[in-house]
């Protein structure tokens, strides 16, 4: 399976601390995207790495790319209560049009 | 530009009723899917259209289970006959993929989905 399994499952933390999701995958992707939900809402694109990136940045959010462990891990800095959501990690394998999402971190972000 | 549209945003209907699901995707986006997500399964694509045209349809359940994209701005999912493990919420998302496929503009835009319940 090309699915991406994002870790840990759920998260809680305070606000103001750090939060590190992480996602793994299977075969060579083109790229790997990380979507936000909230809940009962649709999924947000948040940020896209390419194959032959290793890191990038979007105002608090880093995101790194291990293409050798097929691994990646979204960093979200000096969290705030609206930052509580679902993260997902999708992964665009190579060779196909279509994205494949994992399961989900759940983040809960308390005041 | 409004987004990606979905209608209805919920719906409860019986077992064997028809349901359709329909979706208007942004203005000049040429790609467009259908997801479904459940607590159990996670997200999963059921097709994918390209320039109005399917192009993978492996994730379709079954045969209960057809999609339409008659122009770029209108697509519908209908389920004949429902069934109640069919409830989920629905998502439809557009995107505008370069035929080059370099990784950019590849991000995808979801609508606010469609909550099914089938009794």
């Amino acid at each position: 399976s090309q699915q991406g399994e994002e870790d840990p499952q759920a998260l809680s933390i305070q606000e103001g601390e750090n939060a590190t999701m992480n996602c793994s995958y299977k075969t060579s992707i083109n790229n790997l995207q990380w979507y936000r939900q909230n809940s009962g809402r649709g999924l947000v694109h948040l940020i896209l790495i390419r194959s032959n990136e290793r890191e990038k940045h979007s105002g608090r959010l880093r995101v790194t790319l291990d293409t050798s462990k097929k691994s990646s891990s979204l960093l979200i800095t000096a969290s705030r209560a609206a930052d509580t959501a679902s993260y997902f990690c999708a992964t665009r394998a190579s060779g196909y049009s279509t994205l494949t999402f994992g399961k989900g971190t759940m983040l809960l972000v308390s005041p | 530009d409004a987004g990606v549209i979905q209608s209805p945003r919920h719906e409860v209907t019986e077992m064997g009723q028809e349901v359709t699901l329909r979706c208007k995707p942004i203005s000049g986006h040429n790609s467009l899917f259908w997801y479904r997500q459940t607590m159990m399964r996670g997200l999963e694509l059921l097709i994918y259209f390209n320039n109005n045209v399917p192009i993978d349809d492996s994730g379709m359940p079954e045969d209960r289970f057809s999609a339409k994209m008659p122009n770029a701005s209108f697509s519908t999912l209908k389920i004949q006959p429902s069934e109640p493990r069919d409830s989920a919420v629905y998502f439809c998302a557009s995107s505008f993929m370069s035929r080059v496929m370099t990784g950019t503009g590849d991000e995808q835009y979801f609508g606010p989905g469609t909550r099914l319940t089938v009794t």
